[in-house]
């Protein structure tokens, strides 16, 4: 199976503050994906990463960075976090190659901006 | 990426089978219908994909008319724990070097089980 662990699933911090988000995943999947999901708004993509220190910006970057020093890691950092930040955060990770391959999601940080 | 219709709840009783339509006419030749579900406060739970051909696995079969409008998610029977929202997307493959990758959930279909 596979799985797809994300460090927190809950998280307080304070308006300015630098906030790190980790990922990983255990399948060796080529790409991994930051979403974020809010009431009314589904899941929106933030960034994903098709390759090592490869990244791609997805519909909502501003606000967010990403980093993949490893395959199996990915990482959002939130460079200043405000309160309309307040959101699930969902990372995922799929085989690349372009044959259809599912996204797997891990479950998710609960993100509280004050 | 095609749109899809789901209906915005059901019920089933535990032990039947759980039978989700979902409509998505105006997909795309080489759009892939895949099926997810959450149960609240965790991720989106991957079930089953295909292309044209109906597929099963451990936890489901998916079937796709012949002409790809629409799709049935079938649960063959149905538990308390299957109670979720159970979503229907269609997708493009992600292409190596960086398409985007928009998932669009949409609303989806809650399904409750019930005793």
């Amino acid at each position: 199976d596979v799985k797809v662990t994300q460090s927190s699933r809950y998280l307080v911090k304070r308006t300015g503050e630098k906030v790190f988000l980790e990922c990983v995943q255990d399948m060796d999947h080529e790409n991994m994906f930051w979403y974020r999901q809010d009431p009314g708004l589904g899941l929106r993509l933030i960034y994903f990463s098709y390759d090592v220190k490869m990244k791609e910006k997805g519909d909502i970057p501003e606000g967010y960075s990403v980093s993949r020093e490893k395959k199996e890691r990915f990482s959002l950092i939130l460079e200043s976090a405000s309160t309309n930040q307040t959101s699930m955060y969902l990372c995922a990770s799929s085989l690349g190659g372009g044959r259809g391959s599912p996204l797997h999601f891990g479950n998710g940080t609960r993100l509280t901006v004050t | 990426d095609a749109k899809t219709t789901q209906p915005t709840s059901m019920d089933c009783a535990e032990g039947r089978a759980a039978n989700l339509p979902c409509n998505h006419s105006t997909i795309s030749g080489n759009e892939y219908v895949y099926w997810y579900r959450q149960i609240h406060s965790q991720g989106p739970q991957y079930i089953i994909h295909g292309l044209k051909n109906n597929e099963t696995n451990e936890m489901a079969s998916l079937i796709i008319t012949e002409d790809r409008k629409s799709s049935t998610l079938i649960l063959p029977h149905a538990t308390l724990r299957d109670t979720a929202v159970y979503y229907c997307i269609v997708r493009a493959s992600l292409r190596y070097g960086g398409a985007t990758n928009k998932l669009i959930f949409g609303t989806g279909t809650l399904l409750a089980v019930q005793p």
